[in-house]
C-alpha cells in the first residue's frame, strides 16, 4: 500500500508569492490534516478535511487555506508569504471515520523556504 | 484543553543504555497517547499508541511505553539504545471521539553516544 504523498518535497519563494502544496493520502483513507513544523513553534495543527468539508481549523491566520477534492487528494495554499512561514508542512491521513483509534499516517513533508 | 508536556528537549545517553523519554499530558477527558519518531528530512513515524485496553504498550523497534492515569503521564523508553536511534521524538494526544486533530509535545531530540 503506497503511503502518503506530498508534492513538492522542497521549494523556494519570495516574500509576497503564493503557494500550492499537495498530498495523496493513503487509499482508503477520507481524512487529511496538515501541520506546520518549525523550529520554534514544533508542531502545530492547521486544518482537517473529511469528506471534502473541512472539519477542523487551527490557530492560523486567513492566508492559510486548503481543500479536499472528492478522490480524497488535498491541497493547501499559503498566500502573500511572509518569512515567518519557512516551515517543513506535514500532511498525514487517517481512515477519519468516528470510533477509529485516530493513527495518523504522516507523509514525509514539503519544505518551504521563504526569502 | 489538551497539552502535552514533553521533559527535556535534548536527551542523551550511551549505546547499550536504557532510553527513557518523558511525556505527561493534560485531558479533560481519557485520550488516546502516541509517540512519533522523526528521522532527519522526514516525516512522523508511529512508534506506539495507547488506545484502551493494557497500559503497557509495546512499538516497533524495542520501544514501549507505560500509560499510567494517576500520574497522566505516558513516558517512552527502550531498555538498550542503539545508534540508529538518535531521533527527534514527539508525544500527541487525540481526543476519543471528533476531530482527528493530534496535539504534540515539543519534542525531544535524543542522541546516542558511542
Amino acid at each position: 500500500k503506497a503511503g502518503v504523498t506530498q508534492t513538492p518535497r522542497y521549494l523556494i519563494k519570495t516574500r509576497g508569492q503564493q503557494v500550492t502544496l499537495s498530498c495523496s493520502p493513503i487509499s482508503g483513507h477520507r481524512s487529511v490534516s496538515w501541520y506546520q513544523q518549525t523550529p520554534g513553534q514544533g508542531l502545530q495543527f492547521l486544518f482537517e478535511y473529511f469528506s471534502e468539508t473541512q472539519r477542523n481549523k487551527g490557530n492560523f491566520p486567513g492566508r492559510f487555506s486548503g481543500r479536499q477534492f472528492s478522490n480524497s487528494r488535498s491541497e493547501m495554499n499559503v498566500s502573500t508569504l511572509e518569512l515567518g512561514d519557512s516551515a517543513l508542512y506535514l500532511c498525514a491521513s487517517s481512515l477519519g471515520s468516528g470510533g477509529n483509534t485516530g493513527e495518523l499516517f504522516f507523509g514525509e513533508g514539503s519544505r518551504l523556504t521563504v526569502l | 484543553a489538551q497539552s502535552v508536556t514533553q521533559l527535556g528537549s535534548h536527551v542523551s545517553v550511551s549505546e547499550g543504555a536504557l532510553v527513557l523519554l518523558r511525556c505527561n499530558y493534560s485531558s479533560s477527558v481519557p485520550p488516546y497517547l502516541f509517540w512519533y519518531v522523526q528521522y532527519p528530512n522526514q516525516g512522523l513515524q508511529l512508534l506506539l499508541k495507547y488506545t484502551t485496553g493494557a497500559t503497557l504498550v509495546k512499538g516497533i523497534n524495542g520501544f514501549e511505553a507505560e500509560f499510567k492515569k494517576s500520574e497522566t503521564s505516558f513516558h517512552l523508553t527502550k531498555p538498550s539504545a542503539h545508534m540508529s536511534d538518535a531521533a527527534e521524538y514527539f508525544c500527541a494526544v487525540r481526543r476519543i471521539q471528533g476531530a482527528q486533530k493530534l496535539v504534540f509535545g515539543q519534542g525531544t531530540r535524543l542522541t546516542i553516544n558511542p
